[in-house]
């Protein structure tokens, strides 16, 4: 499957605790994105990254929040402390540079804060 | 905040029938993309829309796109069970921001068998 694939799809943890996502984007796309979206809304950009280089972050991204793309390839968000606020599912998707409104999401990963 | 806003929140229909499903969004775009995602999982791309079209056609998918309004429906004929699943606009207003996607809150459609 050449699809966007993210890992773990559901994760459960205690406040304060730190946890981290996983994103492999298809193999030939330049861009990466992560989306947050809670329960009854749409996803909501959080940031995005152009081969390694992260472009942009959201004003939703608090200083908890860190996301990489080392080699340009796989992506990392990681939370730190977590909150009951940070339930969610977080959403990868990748996309062509030229075709960016083009983007193929993964399955998701829902992130359940107790 | 979400640019696009889904008409109505939820809608449950016999199989066989139609469904439409509208979204109002507020600023100028480029394209309107609608996704489906089925419950908890992730989300699936059916078809986009430039701003210069105004109808396109994928399957018994029908979308339409009015600038003037700020509007677009999509509509879903001859529905099937496997069509349960949150529907969401999703816009982008070009160019160095077209990455930028910006989504609605959702019709929740339900096809009863």
């Amino acid at each position: 499957d050449t699809g966007v694939s993210q890992d773990p799809r559901h994760k459960i943890t205690k406040r304060g605790q730190n946890v981290t996502f996983r994103c492999d984007p298809i193999s030939e796309h330049n861009r990466l994105y992560w989306y947050r979206q809670t329960l009854g809304q749409g996803p909501e950009f959080l940031t995005y990254f152009q081969n390694e280089a992260q472009l942009e972050k959201s004003r939703l991204l608090s200083d908890r929040f860190s996301a990489e793309r080392p080699k340009g390839s796989f992506s990392t968000l990681e939370i730190q402390r977590t909150e009951q606020g940070d339930s969610a599912m977080y959403l990868c998707a990748s996309s062509l540079a030229h075709m960016a409104y083009e983007q193929y999401f993964g399955p998701g990963t829902r992130l359940t804060v107790t | 905040s979400q640019q696009g806003e889904e008409d109505p929140q939820a809608l449950s229909i016999q199989e066989g029938e139609n469904a439409t499903m509208n979204c109002s969004y507020k600023t100028s775009i480029n394209n309107l993309q609608w996704y489906r995602q089925n419950s908890g999982r992730g989300l699936v791309h059916l078809i986009l829309i430039r701003s210069n079209e105004r109808e396109k056609h994928s399957g018994r998918l029908r979308v339409t796109l009015d600038t003037s309004k700020k509007s677009s429906s999509l509509l879903i004929t001859a529905s099937r069970a496997a069509d349960t699943a949150s529907y969401f606009c999703a816009t982008d207003v070009g160019g160095g921001s077209n990455y930028k996607l910006t989504f609605g809150k959702g019709t929740l459609l339900t096809v009863n068998p």
